[in-house]
Parts: structure tokens; sequence; C-alpha cells
């Protein structure tokens, strides 16, 4: 089973500021990484598929990076409505998700 | 616009069934995989089953093989999830959700439907 793992596993940060959050992979996964938006009952948003691709309608304020074992998101400008927790999700072998990180907004 | 809409959750005593569904509308339901995801109270997302458009080709996580069924209705484009011997540890919110452009990708979700295992 490939196993995910995020840090940190939650963050504050100001409005306006830059925020990156690392998914690994425990083995190579390509670029077969997604990335998800989840608020407090509401449905998971799709961000970022294959590593790097926005989703339609997603700001650009958010990108991905990454391939093989070692992934980025990166918030270029932290925005109030980003207050959220953040999952990664490889798509090499089924679907296993990271276990999130939390962002506040200070 | 793209719409699921899960139903059938509750409250099950253990060692109970019960059958989840969602029902779909604003996409050709017959063109795409189907997943379900739950998130436990206080976890994170857990990714649980996938069935093929076709509904042949079907996967499950290890948590649930053997216990858990997904099927789909292509001609009413409504995705079910049948659960069996629930235990507690399946206490979650249960979300439909769409295959993506990458498979393994979930680019649509319900709002989840909510399923307690209690005594």
């Amino acid at each position: 089973d490939i196993q995910m793992t995020q840090s940190p596993s939650s963050l504050s940060a100001s409005v306006g500021d830059r925020v990156t959050i690392t998914c690994r992979a425990s083995q190579n996964i390509y670029t077969y990484l997604n990335w998800y938006q989840h608020k407090p009952g509401k449905a998971p948003k799709l961000l970022i598929y294959a590593s790097s691709t926005l989703e339609s309608g997603v700001p650009s304020r958010f990108s991905g990076s990454g391939s093989w074992t070692e992934f980025t998101l990166t918030i270029s400008s932290l925005q109030p409505e980003d207050s959220a927790t953040y999952y990664c999700q490889q798509s090499y072998r089924l679907g296993t998700f990271g276990p999130g990180t939390k962002v506040d907004i200070k | 616009q793209v719409q699921l809409v899960e139903s059938g959750g509750g409250e099950v005593q253990p060692g109970g069934s019960l059958r989840l569904s969602c029902g779909t509308s604003g996409f050709s339901f017959s063109r795409y995989g189907m997943h379900w995801v739950r998130q436990a109270p206080g976890k994170g997302l857990e990714w649980v089953a996938f069935v093929e458009s076709d509904g042949i080709k079907k996967k499950y996580a290890d948590s649930v093989k053997g216990r858990f069924t997904i099927s789909r209705d292509n001609s009413n484009s409504t995705l079910f999830l049948h659960m069996t011997s629930l235990t507690a540890d399946d206490t979650a919110v249960y979300y439909c959700a769409k295959d993506g452009i990458l498979l393994y990708s979930f680019d649509y979700w319900g709002q989840g439907t909510l399923v307690t295992v209690s005594a």
C-alpha cells in the first residue's frame, strides 16, 4: 500500500502570506498527486490534479509542484476564505489520502 | 450543473447493514467511474470504493473489503453502497464522488450522508 504524509499538520498565517504544504509518498507515484480543500460541513473541493494542473475555476494563487515522492501545494497570497484543511491524495494505485493540513488565519 | 446527492444514512447497530444511494445529474453518468469516500469524526478523508463506468470493475479499500459492495444503475444515474457487518469504525460521513480527468481523482462531490454505528 502507498502511504501519504503531510507537513505541517497545522499552520497559522496572516492574510497575504505565502503558505507551503508538503506531501510525501512512500513510493514513486510519478505525478499522480491531487490536492483538495475541505471546509467543515462542506463537500471537499479538488484544487489541483496531476501534481500541477489547476482545476477549472480555482484561483491562480493556488499552485502545485513535485514528482516521484515529494510534492508541494503553495498558496501565494493567503486569503480569509482559504481557511480549511488541505489534503493530498495519490491516484497512482487506488486513492490514498494524506492526513491533512489545517490552515488557520491569524 | 453537476450535482451529487447522497441519501440513506442513519443510525444502525453493530453488525447491521445499510444501503447508501447517490443520485446524480448534470453529467453523463454512464461515462464516468464513481467513488465513495468517507470521513470519520475528527479524522481525515478515506477512499472507500470505486466502480468503473460500466459497473463491472470494482475496487475496495482493505478496511471494507468483503463487507461493502459498490454498484450503480446507469439507467437512473444512481450510485449505491451496500454496507454489511458494520462496526463503530464505520461511523463516518460518506461522500460519493465523480472520477476526474486523472483516474482516481475526484472532481465533483456530494454533501455527504452520516452513518452512525452504535448500540
